[in-house]
């Protein structure tokens, strides 16, 4: 089955203690991001990978760390988390985002696949 | 700066019926994409449908329809015949160009929709 695996689902941890949530991906992709969610905010990038060894900062980069070695992985590091980091975390994944001119009929069309998502609270 | 918006934080409709949740959004390139993704209960985004700027003609995908009026920069989503299954939260997202010709994809802010029996 195509899909993205988020862990952990739930991750209740302590201010400084670092972390990691892995994401993996089995659909060949090439983009790959982080989003957090928080209320009243929707989602907001993270960090976004176009390729291996490809990474950039997204909108809310502060405290976070991320690699791209393998195309299937795109791990999300917390060296040292704090309580303002306490959010549900989604990663995705698309062959690439779909180019506007391309249309929907495009073979290139490819929507964002997303994880379950990870529920972090640091105390 | 691009940005999406979401002025309905909560809509209600009554099963059977006709709702349009309103998306308006900001950008100066001349090329972007539309997307909507349906959030449950249970967390996990669900893409409903794409737009692309160039497209001549409105995305549709089974019971949700994309009016998108490229004039006034809106993308409202239409779905018909609502079911229960519908309650969830609604996210209007745009695909956008960075400087670095990478592209990102931008959110709106979400609007919870219920509806009733």
């Amino acid at each position: 089955e195509a899909q993205v695996t988020q862990n952990p689902r739930y991750l209740i941890t302590v201010t400084g203690k670092k972390l990691t949530v892995t994401c993996s991906q089995n659909m060949n992709h090439e983009y790959m991001s982080w989003y957090r969610q928080d209320p009243g905010l929707g989602l907001r990038q993270i960090y976004y990978s176009m390729n291996v060894e490809v990474t950039d900062k997204g909108d809310v980069p502060e405290g976070y760390k991320v690699s791209r070695k393998e195309k299937r992985n795109f791990p999300l590091i917390l060296e040292s988390p704090s309580p303002n980091q306490t959010s549900l975390y989604f990663c995705a994944s698309s062959f690439h985002l779909p180019t506007p001119w391309q249309g929907v009929e495009s073979s290139y069309n490819s929507p964002l696949h997303f994880g379950n998502g990870t529920r972090l609270t640091v105390t | 700066a691009q940005k999406i918006t979401q002025t309905q934080p909560g809509m209600f409709v009554q099963e059977k019926e006709a709702v349009t949740l309103d998306c308006t959004y900001d950008t100066s390139d001349p090329s972007y994409g539309l997307f909507w993704y349906k959030q449950p209960s249970s967390g996990e985004m669900i893409f409903l449908i794409y737009q692309g700027s160039y497209d001549q003609q409105n995305a549709t995908e089974g019971r949700y329809s994309l009016n998108f009026q490229k004039a006034r920069k809106s993308a409202n989503l239409v779905i018909s015949a609502s079911q229960l299954g519908d309650s969830a939260m609604y996210f209007c997202a745009m695909s956008v160009v960075r400087n670095t010709g990478f592209q990102k994809l931008v959110f709106g802010t979400g609007t919870r929709l219920l509806v009733s029996p």
